[in-house]
């Protein structure tokens, strides 16, 4: 199970910071990645980036967000996380964790924050 | 980043129909595509992979087909839950997701 938190509103150019806190899993577990994906009206279904550990800690990003992003686990709380710098309006969204496992399978996903970028 | 485009991009149909969702790709996928049903206000929930593989749990009246750039859902037989909106997935290069195809109750 995924359980996100963070605030719903951003005010631009501030950061946007979620967690996802994992049970029944561990963050370390080298056959799955941990994913972000937003959705919005504008733009769809649209993944962000993921880390996953092998024998070391591997992150990819989104090239439309490569330069305001970082995901990053916390293996003391079991969980990871999203900073998104410097965010618009554009950045509005439903922001989702999900879990990718070996197989690709994207099978387990947060209950979504919807957060509002707006002054 | 390759492009998936499915259409319909709305259904009307029946309970009881055969509906038939296409999803099309910029370039070659393989067979690493999968399907996802979205209600509102929840997340999507997956419900085939490696293109017709069906998720445990999933109806047997859901269905998948074809490899390389198209690709079909099918629904054999709708139930009243089917009414929601359905997105394909490609995770052969990173993932992108279709824009989505909306099936509405005739």
């Amino acid at each position: 199970q995924l359980q996100q938190s963070g605030p719903g509103v951003v005010r631009p150019s501030q950061t946007l910071s979620l967690t996802c806190a994992i049970s029944g899993d561990s963050v370390s577990n080298n056959e799955v990645a941990w994913n972000w994906i937003r959705q919005s009206p504008s733009r769809g279904l649209e993944w962000l980036g993921r880390t996953y550990y092998r024998s070391s800690w591997t992150t990819d990003y989104a090239v439309s967000v490569k330069t305001r992003i970082t995901i990053y686990p916390d293996t003391s709380k079991n969980q990871f996380a999203l900073h998104l710098n410097f965010v618009t309006p554009e950045d509005t969204a439903v922001y989702y964790c999900v879990r990718e496992e070996v197989t690709k399978r994207f099978d387990y996903w947060g209950q979504g924050t919807l957060v509002t970028v707006s002054s | 980043d390759i492009q998936l485009t499915q259409s319909p991009s709305t259904l009307s149909a029946s309970v009881g129909d055969r509906v038939t969702i296409t999803c099309r790709a910029s370039q070659s996928v393989s067979s690493w595509l999968a399907w996802y049903q979205q209600k509102p206000g929840k997340a999507p929930k997956l419900l085939i992979y490696k293109a017709s593989s069906l998720e445990t749990g999933v109806p047997s009246r859901f269905s998948g087909s074809g490899s390389g750039t198209e690709f079909t859902l099918t629904i054999s037989s709708l139930q009243p839950d089917d009414f929601a909106t359905y997105y394909c997935q490609q995770y052969g290069d990173y993932t992108t997701f279709g824009q989505g195809t909306k099936l509405e109750i005739k």
